[in-house]
């Protein structure tokens, strides 16, 4: 299997301009799950998805942030205006189930998103 | 609810020297427990998971780490550091029924020749 997909793998873009970033999970994988990781802050939930259907999205930061899984192997993550706090490694991992807290979860290599 | 305190920000250690990274946890019921490995530019990968079977789990590259309910931790140890385990170290933990974790600050281990 290829493993989680994301892209781009690096986006530099300037404030106030829309971000798109992309997830192929695994396929038959049914939770989905998108992260930040920031020096300051370390690795932070955003939103996660079980077979297609937000589950929790209160880790998002602002309502400048959105998320969509309009299918099983496909998410995209959205900020729109993107300020330069925004600025960060964003993670997509899937597991194989929904709900069992000893799934290992497989993460992507990530999108290092600059916002100047 | 659940979190999650890596003791040390950088740990360095000789190449053959032994690896203790250590984690606590914070929980209201027994929580299942897991050590994710980060190299540079890279995703995290799972390096060894406790999940309420036995005490002391062995992972890849020859990790292990031991659940220790009364004291809360679940330290990660190698017997001897290569320069191959050069990377970030994430203790997160889960709580029974669901799927979310909840990572440590991380801790950076530095291999030195």
């Amino acid at each position: 299997d290829a493993g989680v997909i994301q892209s781009p793998r690096h986006e530099v873009t300037e404030m106030g301009q829309e971000v798109t970033l992309r997830c192929k999970p695994i396929s038959g994988h049914n939770s989905l799950f998108w992260y930040r990781q920031t020096m300051m802050r370390g690795l932070e939930l955003l939103i996660y998805f079980n077979n297609n259907v937000p589950i929790d999205d209160s880790g998002m930061p602002e309502d400048r942030f959105s998320a969509k899984m309009p299918n099983a192997s496909f998410s995209t993550l959205k900020i729109q205006p993107s300020e330069p706090r925004d600025s960060a490694v964003y993670f997509c991992a899937s597991s194989p189930s929904v709900g069992r807290g000893t799934d290992t979860q497989y993460f992507g290599p990530g999108t290092r998103l600059t916002v100047l | 609810a659940q979190s999650v305190t890596q003791l040390g920000s950088h740990v360095s250690v000789s190449e053959g020297a032994l690896v203790l990274l250590r984690c606590n946890y914070s929980s209201s019921v027994p929580p299942y427990l897991f050590w994710y490995v980060q190299y540079p530019n890279q995703g995290l990968q799972l390096l060894l998971k406790y999940t309420s079977a036995a005490t002391l789990v062995k992972g890849i590259n020859g990790f292990e780490a031991e659940f220790k309910k009364s004291e809360t931790s679940f330290h990660l140890t190698k017997p001897s550091a290569h320069m191959s385990d050069a990377a970030e170290y994430f203790c997160a933990v889960s709580p029974p029924g669901y799927s979310t974790l909840t990572f440590g600050k991380g801790t950076m281990l530095l291999v030195s020749p």
